[in-house]
């Protein structure tokens, strides 16, 4: 257990819906990233938020959008969801504002039918 | 722009016979190198990672790897594998924005 608590585990959601996976980091870490891993892609980094303010920014569609909260867990906003979005997204996290270590989530299984 | 390449994308060998996983990085600084397990619906667990010094570096589960600057790797060695080792592996190189390999299938034989 990596101490990363994601949810939910699952969602199955239709074409155009917009859903909101959740992320809460390791106590005591202040950066969170986003993943997204589908079999066509592997696994690409999205965004990456350190206390509160996005630092760094991957392969990130409009249509997507994340938020760090005070409390430090975060928030992945998918919107106007399309077939190729259903993919594994991970959330990861680290102490500080570089990667260093990071421990990732169990991770949300999106469906999109 | 910093990348991963992983060769090979699928390994098979018998229990308790030595693994080399390669993976070859491109990046424009001193790299920050790191090795992920991924098990079957499980998230991805670090192996091990480099920053600087000793080049060869040790990890958990019995995994080590070794960086070599002059031919842009950082391949992964186990010298004896387990059953349980059977997963995906991954590398990965990278600061904020961190580059993963595609990935290596490991397939452990009986």
């Amino acid at each position: 257990d990596s101490g990363v608590t994601q949810t939910p585990k699952h969602l199955i959601t239709a074409t155009g819906q917009r859903v909101t996976l959740r992320c809460s980091p390791r106590s005591g870490d202040l950066s969170v990233y986003w993943y997204q891993q589908s079999l066509d892609q592997g696994l690409q980094f999205l965004i990456q938020y350190y206390n509160g303010e996005e630092r760094a920014k991957g392969n990130i569609l409009e249509r997507f959008s994340a938020q760090q909260f005070p409390d430090l867990h975060s928030e992945l906003n998918l919107s106007s969801l399309e077939l190729g979005d259903s993919a594994l997204y991970f959330c990861a996290s680290s102490v500080l504002g570089s990667s260093y270590e990071q421990y990732f989530g169990p991770g949300t299984r999106l469906t999109v039918t | 722009a910093q990348s991963v390449t992983q060769p090979d994308i699928h390994i098979t060998v018998s229990e308790g016979a030595s693994l080399e996983l390669r993976c070859n990085y491109s990046y424009g600084a001193t790299p920050y190198l790191f090795w992920y397990v991924q098990s079957p619906g499980q998230g991805l667990q670090l192996l091990l990672k480099y920053f600087s010094g000793d080049t060869l570096v040790q990890g958990i589960k019995g995994f080590e790897a070794e960086f070599k600057r002059s031919q842009s790797s950082f391949n992964l060695r186990k010298p004896s594998v387990h059953w349980s080792d059977a997963a995906e592996y991954f590398c990965a190189v990278g600061n904020n924005d961190m580059r993963f390999g595609a990935g290596t299938r490991l397939t452990v034989k009986p």
